[in-house]
């Protein structure tokens, strides 16, 4: 089945403490990205990736990193997370840029 | 820098009626228009995407919106909504000229079909 998943689903951590939240797609697509979705907000883009090796930012990137060594998987890293970091999470991919977006089923992140 | 606004925070609308979802947008370049649903607890799924082409876009479960670029909107609409559609929806834009540059999301409309 095609699909994006995402691990843990559900996360509670402390101000600090270094966590990875993965995801992972199973259709080969290219680009692949991180959303938080907060009350109001609607989502906003944290980073994206068009291809291995290559990142960029989105609209909110400070507080996170990601790498793509591989073009199935696309953690998002909080090195010192805090409580405004306190989030619903969501991973997406899609076979080009521009193209239909495949969420990830969310990341539930209360940073206490 | 683009932008989406998504008038509505809520609409209430009763079984059968028809429903428009506004959404705005601004950006100095061409685009792509996206409209995404959410049901509870769930990621999001593509509803319908407008690209090039007829303005007029048709996507699933009955919906269709029509990009208009002298008004920069992109309103959805469905001639007679079902219990089933209450979710939330969400308007997106991405520049055209840069595929995979960012896609940007409004604040989101819950739909609420009362019986």
């Amino acid at each position: 089945e095609a699909q994006v998943t995402q691990n843990p689903r559900y996360l509670i951590t402390v101000t600090g403490k270094k966590l990875t939240v993965t995801c992972s797609q199973n259709m080969n697509h290219e680009y692949m990205s991180w959303y938080r979705q907060d009350p109001g907000l609607g989502l906003r883009q944290i980073y994206y990736s068009m291809n291995v090796e290559v990142t960029d930012k989105g609209d909110v990137p400070e507080g996170y990193k990601v790498s793509r060594k591989e073009k199935r998987n696309f953690p998002l890293i909080l090195e010192s997370p805090s409580p405004n970091q306190t989030s619903l999470y969501f991973c997406a991919s899609s076979l080009y840029g521009g193209g239909t977006q495949f969420f990830g089923p969310g990341t539930r992140l209360t940073v206490l | 820098a683009q932008s989406v606004t998504q008038l509505d925070s809520q609409v209430p609308v009763f079984e059968e009626a028809p429903v428009e979802l506004r959404c705005n947008y601004s950006s100095s370049v061409s685009v792509y228009l996206f409209w995404y649903v959410q049901y509870p607890n769930q990621g999001l799924q593509l509803l319908l995407k407008y690209l090039s082409g007829s303005t007029l876009v048709k996507g699933i479960n009955g919906f269709e919106a029509e990009f208009n670029k002298s008004q920069t909107s992109f309103h959805l609409r469905k001639p007679s909504v079902h219990i089933s559609d209450t979710a939330e929806y969400f308007c997106a834009v991405s520049e055209a000229r840069n595929a995979g540059n960012m896609l940007t999301f409004g604040g989101g409309t819950r739909l609420m079909v009362k019986p």
